[in-house]
């Protein structure tokens, strides 16, 4: 049972450029989340999304920076107009359906945004 | 809203010895699952050992065990018998127990590098 998969790995994007970053869920996983870690500080959650939902998406900023996780395909976080301070590791972390009371996230290795 | 504090932002620790990491958090909640994650150079999140917070008793995994003080708030990670491969950044996280049965967004600590010498 593969991981968590993200990709890319590493992005380097232009001020002004689109980023998007995918990531594909583990099998039988149909709760993603979305984390940013900037250099030297711990990862803070952005979004929680399930198939087709967006459950909480109380960690986003407001403007250019949008999620989505069809019924088909990984999930996407996609920044538009990306800006230095875009610069960050992106995270992607799933865990199972409901009904277990205490599921726990797995995480993917990580999208490294370079702004530059 | 949930806090997860880590007041040591950098420890180090001999090969072979124990080292324990402090993580205090705050929270109004009752039902909670307190998480240590291990982040090597590599950046992959690593669970290393978790604890809910109706459980007394602390957890351990192997060589890592908590002391978990629920009324101080507090859940340190203790090291025994530290090898290289423990070097890494170490993050405390808090995870609300939703009992609708979904699980919920992870609130981290901002880390402790923590180095291992020979």
């Amino acid at each position: 049972n593969a991981g968590v998969m993200q990709n890319p790995r590493h992005l380097v994007r232009r001020r002004g450029q689109e980023a998007r970053l995918r990531c594909s869920p583990m099998k039988g996983h149909s709760h993603v989340y979305w984390y940013r870690q900037l250099p030297e500080e711990g990862l803070k959650f952005m979004v929680y999304l399930q198939k087709e939902n967006i459950i909480d998406e109380s960690g986003m900023p407001k403007e250019r920076f949008s999620a989505e996780f069809p019924k088909e395909g990984p999930s996407i976080l996609r920044i538009q107009q990306v800006v230095r301070g875009d610069s960050a590791a992106y995270f992607c972390a799933s865990s199972p359906t409901t009904g277990a009371l205490n599921t726990e996230a797995f995480f993917g290795q990580g999208t490294r945004l370079t702004v530059v | 809203a949930q806090t997860v504090t880590q007041s040591q932002p950098e420890m180090s620790v001999q090969e072979a010895e124990t080292v324990t990491l402090s993580c205090t958090y705050d929270t109004s909640e009752s039902d909670y699952y307190l998480f240590w994650y291990k982040q090597p150079p590599s950046r992959q999140m690593i669970l290393v050992i978790r604890q809910e917070a109706y459980k007394q008793q602390n957890a351990t995994e192997n060589r890592f065990s908590v002391n978990f003080q629920k009324a101080a708030k507090s859940f340190s990670l203790k090291i025994s018998d530290s090898q290289l491969g423990d070097a890494a950044m170490y993050f405390c996280a808090y995870r609300s127990d939703r009992r609708a049965g979904t699980a919920s967004k992870l609130t981290f600590g901002t880390g402790t590098r923590l180095q291992v010498t020979l």
